[in-house]
C-alpha cells in the first residue's frame, strides 16, 4: 500500500492516560501533517513536520500534545494525560518535497475515544 | 469572518444533474486551493486542487477559482449517488503550508 498509514484506526483510552497516534508518509513524500477532526467540525490544522524538524505547531495545543518526525520511522502524535475533549478523528497527510501548496493526501486516520 | 467559509448544506441535487459547490476564502495571500471529499466515518480524498484563475477540469470535476472574489467552486457534472458526501473546501496561503479548511458543504444526490 503506497499511501499514508495510520495506526491505529481506533485508540481507546482513559482519562489520564497516554495515547501514541503514528503516521507513515506515503512513499517519495517528506513532508507531514497533522489535522484533527472533532465530531461535527472541520478539519483543524495541528503541525507540520519535515524528517528531525518541527516546521510550523501553530496549531497544537499548548500543553500535553506532542509531535515528531524522526529520522527513522513513523511520526508520532503524542496527547499525555488525556481528557474527553481529545476525543476526536486525528488525521495524518503527507505531502512531496518542493514548494509549499503541494496536495496533501491523507491516511484513514485514528479515532481516539476516551472513556 | 471564518477564514474559509461553505454553506453547510444540505444541497440536494437529483442524479444526472450538476452540483455546484462554492466557497469563499478571507486571506488574499492564498495561493492553493483544493476540494476534498469526505464520505461519513472517512478520511478526506483529494478531488481537485487549481492555483491560476479559471477553470480546471478533470473528468465530471471542476474547479473554479476568481482570486479577485475570493471564490472558488466545484462543479461535479452528470451526479452520481455515490456523490454523496461532504465536500470540504481548502486553502493554502502563501509560504504557509498548512491548510485551512472550511467546515464542507453536505450534498445528496437522489435517485
Amino acid at each position: 500500500n503506497a499511501g499514508v498509514m495510520q495506526n491505529p484506526r481506533h485508540l481507546v483510552r482513559r482519562r489520564g492516560q497516554e495515547a501514541r497516534l503514528r503516521c507513515s508518509p506515503m512513499k517519495g513524500h517528506s513532508h507531514v501533517y497533522w489535522y484533527r477532526q472533532l465530531p461535527e467540525e472541520g478539519l483543524k490544522f495541528m503541525v507540520y513536520l519535515q524528517k528531525e524538524n518541527i516546521i510550523d505547531e501553530s496549531g497544537m495545543p499548548k500543553e500535553r500534545f506532542s509531535a515528531e518526525f524522526p529520522k527513522e520511522g513513523p511520526s508520532i502524535l503524542r496527547i499525555q494525560q488525556v481528557v474527553r475533549g481529545d476525543s476526536a478523528a486525528y488525521f495524518c497527510a503527507s505531502s512531496p518535497p518542493g514548494s509549499s501548496g503541494q496536495p496533501q493526501h491523507f491516511g484513514d486516520g485514528t479515532r481516539l475515544s476516551i472513556l | 469572518q471564518k477564514e474559509v467559509e461553505q454553506n453547510s448544506g444540505p444541497l440536494s441535487v437529483p442524479e444526472g444533474a450538476i452540483a455546484s459547490l462554492n466557497c469563499t476564502y478571507s486571506d488574499r495571500g492564498s495561493q492553493s486551493f483544493f476540494w476534498y471529499r469526505q464520505y461519513s466515518g472517512k478520511s478526506p480524498e483529494l478531488i481537485m486542487f487549481i492555483y491560476s484563475n479559471g477553470d480546471k477540469e478533470d473528468g465530471r470535476f471542476t474547479a473554479q477559482l476568481n482570486k479577485a472574489s475570493q471564490y472558488v467552486s466545484l462543479l461535479i457534472r452528470d451526479s452520481q449517488p455515490s456523490d454523496s458526501a461532504t465536500y470540504l473546501c481548502a486553502v493554502n496561503t502563501g509560504t504557509a503550508s498548512k491548510l485551512t479548511f472550511g467546515t464542507g458543504t453536505r450534498l445528496q444526490v437522489t435517485l
